[in-house]
């Protein structure tokens, strides 16, 4: 059975503190790990990543993934108060379905 | 773009009653739809893919003819609770990928938060 580990499952930091949230997964026929933010509604889509070692990044964010580890990580860095989610990790692999993880509970406080 | 819409937003309704809820693709074409299911703090269930032209694909667990999905045109795609329950009072949210780009990246509707009296 596929799986997705996020952690840590929450995280408390103050206004431009610098994050690193962390992924693992064990997903069948792996294609692609995806992250995306979600707030009080659906969540919206932040990265894809399909390749060992590159990092993708905008604005404030970056995220990379190793495939090699079955780790991927999202920083984020200067946060603001408006960053405070849930982060969701997602592993995609046959028929195109996405596992996701828990997700962190990002909260920043001013 | 990649834009997906989802009616209702929020459906209060009685136990026993049915309940449709709509997923659609608004700027692109969406062979696959999935629809998720999502408690309070916690993570996206994958209920079911739903295939544009045949029948959707369940996860196990999923029971078929409660959750009812049917994906008629390549921008619709529509789950019914049937005879809900108070225990189905969940958030319901949909995705499509958009094929044309062979991508794995799903984009989500809003979201249906339904509760059942």
């Amino acid at each position: 059975e596929d799986k997705v580990v996020q952690s840590p499952l929450s995280l408390v930091v103050h206004e431009g503190d610098t994050v690193t949230l962390n992924c693992s997964y064990e997903v069948t026929n792996f294609r692609s790990l995806l992250w995306y933010k979600q707030e009080k509604k659906a969540p919206t889509f932040l990265f894809m990543l399909t390749s060992s070692g590159i990092e993708k990044k905008s604005g404030r964010l970056s995220s990379i993934l190793d495939k090699k580890e079955l780790f991927s990580i999202l920083n984020i860095t200067a946060t603001q108060t408006g960053d405070s989610a849930v982060y969701l990790c997602a592993g995609g692999g046959s028929n195109y379905k996405l596992t996701f993880g828990k997700g962190t509970l990002l909260t920043v406080n001013p | 773009g990649a834009v997906v819409s989802q009616h209702p937003s929020r459906v209060i309704c009685k136990s026993g009653t049915s309940v449709k809820i709509e997923c659609r693709s608004l700027d692109f074409q969406a062979t696959t739809m999935f629809w998720y299911r999502q408690f309070p703090k916690q993570s996206l269930m994958l209920m079911a893919t739903s295939n544009e032209g045949s029948k959707a694909t369940y996860e196990q667990g999923v029971e078929k003819d409660k959750f009812l999905i049917n994906h008629a045109s390549l921008t619709l795609s529509t789950l019914t609770v049937t005879s809900a329950h108070p225990e189905d009072s969940s958030f319901y949210i949909c995705s499509a990928n958009d094929r044309a780009g062979y991508t794995d990246t799903q984009y989500f509707g809003p979201g249906t938060r339904l509760t059942v009296l």
